[in-house]
């Protein structure tokens, strides 16, 4: 079985902290995924990755940033954290892109006050 | 980039066949369409995943009209654990190795005994 792995469940932060969030998975999967989860809106796309020091982008990048030094870890960092940010966060991994099914790990849910 | 609309909730009893439909009416030539399923403090889960027609597997059936401008998720026969929270995503290539990822808001399904 796929094993997605975030580093915490739950994690407290004060505004202007850097935060730093890691996945890791275990079924060498070329793409990797940072997604965040709010009430009433879905998910939405944060960054992803398709190959190790690669990153492209996602629909809402603004305040995040990224890293992939190794292809089975994948962290996002929020350099100065925002209640705003305030959410949960979801990473996945997938073997494919477009018609590959997603992993998804556990979830952190990241409080910033 | 094609956005997705469903219901915000359904209810249904067990037994009883459930549809969602999702409606993407910008969807794109190279878009496909995946379903996930999210249970309370879990990461979403590949349920289906279609380019057109009708696809099915041994969980759902997902039914693409010709224009694949919507698609219904068909759930048979659905039980008490089927009670989540199901996400439409249309995903495409944007043509310069980037990747985009749309997920709806995702609909709701209480199923009652």
């Amino acid at each position: 079985d796929v094993k997605v792995t975030q580093s915490s469940r739950y994690l407290v932060k004060r505004t202007g902290e850097k935060v730093f969030l890691e996945c890791v998975q275990d079924m060498d999967h070329e793409n990797m995924f940072w997604y965040r989860q709010d009430p009433g809106l879905g998910l939405r796309l944060i960054y992803f990755s398709y190959d190790v020091k690669m990153k492209e982008k996602g629909d809402i990048p603004e305040g995040y940033s990224v890293s992939r030094e190794k292809k089975e870890r994948f962290s996002l960092i929020l350099e100065s954290a925002s209640t705003n940010q305030t959410s949960m966060y979801l990473c996945a991994s997938s073997l494919g892109v477009i018609t590959y099914e997603q992993y998804f790990g556990p979830g952190t849910r990241l409080t910033v006050t | 980039l094609a956005k997705t609309t469903q219901p915000i909730s359904m209810d249904s009893y067990e037994g009883q066949e459930v549809n969602i439909t999702c409606s993407h009416n910008n969807i794109a030539t190279n878009d496909y369409i995946t379903w996930y399923q999210q249970f309370p403090s879990q990461g979403p889960r590949f349920i289906i995943q279609g380019y057109k027609t009708k696809v099915t597997n041994e969980v759902a059936s997902l039914f693409i009209p010709a224009d694949r401008k919507s698609s219904t998720l068909s759930l048979p026969r659905v039980s008490l654990s089927d009670t989540a929270v199901y996400y439409c995503l249309v995903g495409d290539n944007d043509g310069t190795g980037g990747f985009k990822t749309i997920f709806g808001a995702g609909t709701r399904l209480f199923v009652k005994a």
